[in-house]
């Protein structure tokens, strides 16, 4: 099973700066890596997919990158709506396909 | 516009049984595969089950294995979830997700259902 760990497990920002969130996986997931944001009392969103593809209808100011086993989500110009958990997920290797335990964003 | 509604959640006794359903609409249902990922109380995201976008493959979290089924029916956009010998630790809102990839195997889950909460409780 590839354990997925997120780091900082609390992230808190002044709005309108970055943030910038990892996940490391504990084997190679090659670029089939996902993150999604959970806001309060909602369903998970589909944020990125393939390391760095956006999703459709997400702002510009997401954006993923990394392979392998070091992956970052970037959040440049955080507004209060990001406010939120955000999860990575690995596709590559299942079953089981497996979520990080979340980092949340305190703006 | 796609939209995932679960049912058949509630609060149950342990060691009995219940029956998740999940209504699927504003797309090619037969076409993609279908994920239940659950997310106990204040948790983080756990995955659940899989079933290929023809039911012909299934596959379980190590948690479920031998007391959970899943199914579906595509002339109803639907798929289901049986869990048996349902715990404490059972206790969860319990997520219907479309895997992204169509007429093929699986990929990256997309859309999520706002969820069903399950609470096991004596």
């Amino acid at each position: 099973e590839i354990v997925l760990t997120q780091s900082p497990a609390t992230l808190s920002v002044p709005p309108g700066e970055r943030a910038t969130l990892s996940c490391r996986a504990s084997l190679s997931v090659s670029t089939d890596l996902a993150w999604y944001q959970q806001r309060p009392g909602q369903a998970p969103r589909l944020l990125i997919h393939g390391a760095s593809t956006r999703a459709t209808g997400i702002p510009a100011r997401f954006s993923g990158s990394g392979s392998g086993t070091e992956f970052t989500l970037t959040i440049s110009s955080l507004q209060s709506e990001d406010s939120a958990v955000y999860y990575c997920h690995q596709y590559n290797n299942w079953p089981p396909w497996t979520f990080g335990q979340g980092t949340k964003v305190e703006i | 516009q796609v939209h995932l509604v679960e049912s058949g959640g509630g609060v149950v006794v342990p060691g009995t049984s219940l029956r998740l359903s999940c209504a699927a609409s504003g797309f090619t249902f037969s076409s993609h595969s279908i994920h239940w990922v659950r997310q106990a109380p204040g948790k983080g995201l756990e995955w659940v089950a899989v079933i290929l976008y023809d039911g012909s493959k299934k596959h379980y979290a190590d948690s479920m294995k031998g007391r959970s089924t899943i199914s579906r029916d595509n002339s109803n956009n639907s798929v289901y979830l049986q869990v048996n010998s349902l715990t404490v630790e059972d206790t969860a809102i319990y997520y219907c997700v479309r895997d992204s990839t169509f007429y093929s195997g699986f990929d990256w889950p997309d859309y999520w259902g706002q969820g069903t909460l399950v609470t096991v409780s004596s």
